[in-house]
């Protein structure tokens, strides 16, 4: 059974920081990998998907590498702002349905 | 375009009542999710539709029933409410040929 894990469930850092999140998978068998944003009481907007041939996906600030083999995705957030601030979730796609992780809790302070 | 949509976005229910939660896209998606989120879990996927009138079984679909009769629509329904059926619920969609789904905003459901 696919599980996804996301380390740390929560992090505070002050604004300016570079950041990096993590996402781990049990089962290297996936489509793809998603990274959500989940602001509080909304709903999700994706951020970036990594197809599973790929090794990485870059937006503005953003940029989220995939590891199949080590089962490991990291999404990375340069100079962080207080609008950063959201909860990200990873999920990997496989039989047409979404696996998510629990997500990491981000607070970014002035 | 308004995306997806969801209604009620809250409900409050005794244990035993049934409701039913509507969930709307004018994308014109073929694909359709129903999933729950509950404090310090991802979401989890409760039932799903791959096409008008056709749905199917997610990971926890135990005490819920959906229905696409119309395309652009996708109802969950809970026929008996229980206490463990608090939850967020949100929906989604997604066009045949991409991977990407979108969400609406949820619906956050609490049965007492």
């Amino acid at each position: 059974k696919q599980e996804v894990t996301q380390i740390p469930a929560a992090l505070s850092v002050p604004e300016g920081e570079n950041l990096v999140l993590n996402c781990s998978f049990t089962d290297s068998a996936i489509y793809n990998l998603q990274w959500f944003r989940q602001d509080p009481g909304k709903g999700l907007t994706s951020l970036l998907l990594i197809q599973s041939s790929q090794r990485e996906q870059t937006s503005g600030r953003l940029n989220a590498s995939l590891d199949k083999s080590s089962g490991r995705s990291t999404l990375y957030i340069a100079a962080s702002q207080p609008g950063d601030s959201a909860t990200y979730l990873c999920a990997v796609t496989r039989y047409n349905k979404l696996i998510f992780g629990a997500g990491t809790r981000l607070a970014v302070h002035p | 375009n308004a995306g997806v949509t969801q209604t009620p976005k809250f409900r409050v229910l005794k244990t035993g009542q049934s409701m039913t939660l509507l969930c709307a896209q004018d994308m014109n998606h073929e694909y359709m999710y129903w999933y729950r989120q509950d404090p310090g879990m991802g979401l989890r996927l409760i039932h799903y539709s791959v096409g008008e009138g056709t749905t199917a079984k997610g990971e926890v679909p135990d005490g819920y029933n959906v229905s696409r009769l119309k395309k652009q629509n996708f109802l969950l329904g809970l026929e008996s409410a229980a206490p463990s059926q608090t939850s967020v619920y949100f929906c989604a969609s997604r066009p045949t040929g991409r991977d990407e789904q979108f969400f609406g905003p949820g619906t956050r459901l609490t049965v007492l």
